[in-house]
């Protein structure tokens, strides 16, 4: 089945500067990769995804780009403020709506 | 997207016994998961709750551990049977709304086993 990794397991940025964490999938076949964020006791929480058609994705301060040729893609965070401290994670699915998560990736936003 | 609730949000069972956790959604969709993720790990997927036939579970996960149902389109259960401390975990139903693939999650039931 589909293998998920994600680098780093953790992540420290100073508040303002961007944070960036990349997820690498096994199955050429995938086609959809959402990143969800964590909060600590919270429900994960969809917070940008992006299909095989495309190549980037934009929204706000978050953005993913996709790398089909090597199989990987990267969340994206730009001017980081306290409350993008979380644990994000990657996933993957070849369209059969099963989706295949990552380790997740603890970021930590120094204030 | 959808609104999503489980009940309980968090129980304390003693081993052998079992929980039934139910999943309830605003609105009607084709898809509802069932996930569990253990204290500081990732979330792996029990199974798909089909409605009007059985669940489809992944490599690991069988029906007599973990039965679920799913009556109509908004509502599902996952039952934890004969719980051991090893099934002290968070369980969380997500449904899949919209575009394909797209899933919301709901908040989790915190499951201890003693």
């Amino acid at each position: 089945g589909e293998n998920v990794e994600q680098h780093p397991s953790t992540l420290s940025v100073q508040e303002g500067d961007s944070a960036v964490i990349k997820c690498t999938y096994s199955d050429s076949a995938s086609n959809y990769f959402p990143w969800y964020k964590q909060e600590l006791g919270k429900r994960p929480q969809l917070i940008i995804d992006i299909r095989s058609n495309v190549g980037e994705k934009k929204d706000q301060r978050i953005a993913v780009t996709l790398n089909k040729t090597a199989k990987h893609f990267s969340l994206h965070i730009t001017e980081t403020q306290p409350e993008d401290s979380a644990v994000y994670f990657c996933a993957a699915s070849k369209g059969n709506n099963r989706l295949a998560f990552g380790k997740g990736n603890q970021v930590v936003v120094i204030p | 997207s959808a609104v999503i609730s489980q009940k309980p949000s968090r129980d304390i069972c003693q081993r052998g016994t079992s929980l039934t956790i139910q999943c309830q959604v605003d609105s009607q969709v084709t898809m509802m998961f069932w996930y569990r993720q253990q204290p500081g790990q990732s979330l792996t997927l029990i199974a798909t709750a089909n409605q009007g036939s059985e669940a489809t579970y992944e490599s690991g996960f069988v029906i007599d551990k973990f039965p679920i149902s799913r009556p109509n389109l908004t509502f599902s259960t996952l039952t934890v049977s004969n719980m051991s401390p090893e099934d002290s975990s968070i369980y969380l139903c997500s449904a899949g709304t919209g575009a394909a693939d797209t899933q919301y999650f709901g908040p989790g039931t915190r499951l201890t086993v003693l």
